[in-house]
């Protein structure tokens, strides 16, 4: 069956320091999701991609956030510098467009979870 | 404004019995949907249901029943028989249009951790 693969599972970092996550969406996957999940809430959106352009990224932290998807394909958030508020799960989600929908949902990665020391 | 609204911080069922989760959310778009997932202890997130703000019928799916209010704004899962798998979290979901205009985003609500005692 056919998965949202994500790097590394488990990240532990010094603040200041830089970070990278990567996610390789289900294949045919249009569009790919990267999610901000506090310990106790719900996940909240950071960045979305319509194949490799940013069609969100309203709550994107640019002065520390970046994220990218060159070929449309696979996707790489860092973070630089990590705070200690950055400590959280991070999670990729993709569909297979942006109308989400019956049949049309969006398949989640197993996340990195992220402690900043 | 906090736009779907999960009441239950936690809950607990005995196994082989049904549970309702609750969700209300808060919309003024005619069009919208709603997505319930689960997310265990391992934390990846999978997709249960969905319901369109225009189907006429209560989405099903297996043990999974959406019982949908629509004047009340409310899309409570309804989990029959449970078993000792199901104890994880669930999240209820909304579809909206998103800051690009063309593209649709989720929103989650803060969940409800359900547990399932043998």
């Amino acid at each position: 069956e056919a998965e949202v693969a994500q790097s590394p599972r488990y990240k532990i970092t010094e603040k200041s320091q830089a970070v990278a996550f990567w996610c390789d969406p289900i294949s045919g996957h249009a569009t790919l999701y990267w999610y901000r999940q506090i310990l106790g809430q719900g996940p909240e959106l950071l960045v979305q991609f319509q194949d490799e352009s940013v069609v969100d990224d309203s709550q994107l932290p640019k002065d520390r956030f970046s994220a990218e998807r060159l070929k449309g394909v696979d996707s790489t958030l860092k973070i630089q510098p990590a705070e200690l508020g950055d400590s959280a799960m991070y999670l990729c989600a993709s569909s297979l467009t942006r109308k989400l929908a019956g049949g049309n949902e969006q398949f989640f990665g197993p996340g990195t979870r992220l402690t900043v020391l | 404004a906090q736009k779907i609204t999960q009441t239950q911080p936690g809950m607990f069922v005995q196994e082989k019995e049904a549970v309702t989760l609750d969700c209300t959310y808060d919309t003024s778009d005619p069009s919208y949907g709603l997505f319930w997932y689960k997310q265990p202890s391992s934390g990846e997130m999978i997709f249960l249901i969905y319901q369109g703000s225009y189907d006429q019928q209560n989405a099903t799916e297996g043990r999974y029943s959406l019982n949908f209010q629509k004047a009340r704004k409310s899309a409570n899962l309804v989990i029959s028989a449970s078993q000792l798998g199901d104890s994880a979290m669930y999240f209820c979901a909304m579809r909206e249009v998103g800051s690009g205009g063309s593209n649709y985003k989720l929103t989650f609500g803060k969940g409800t951790l359900l547990t399932v005692n043998p």
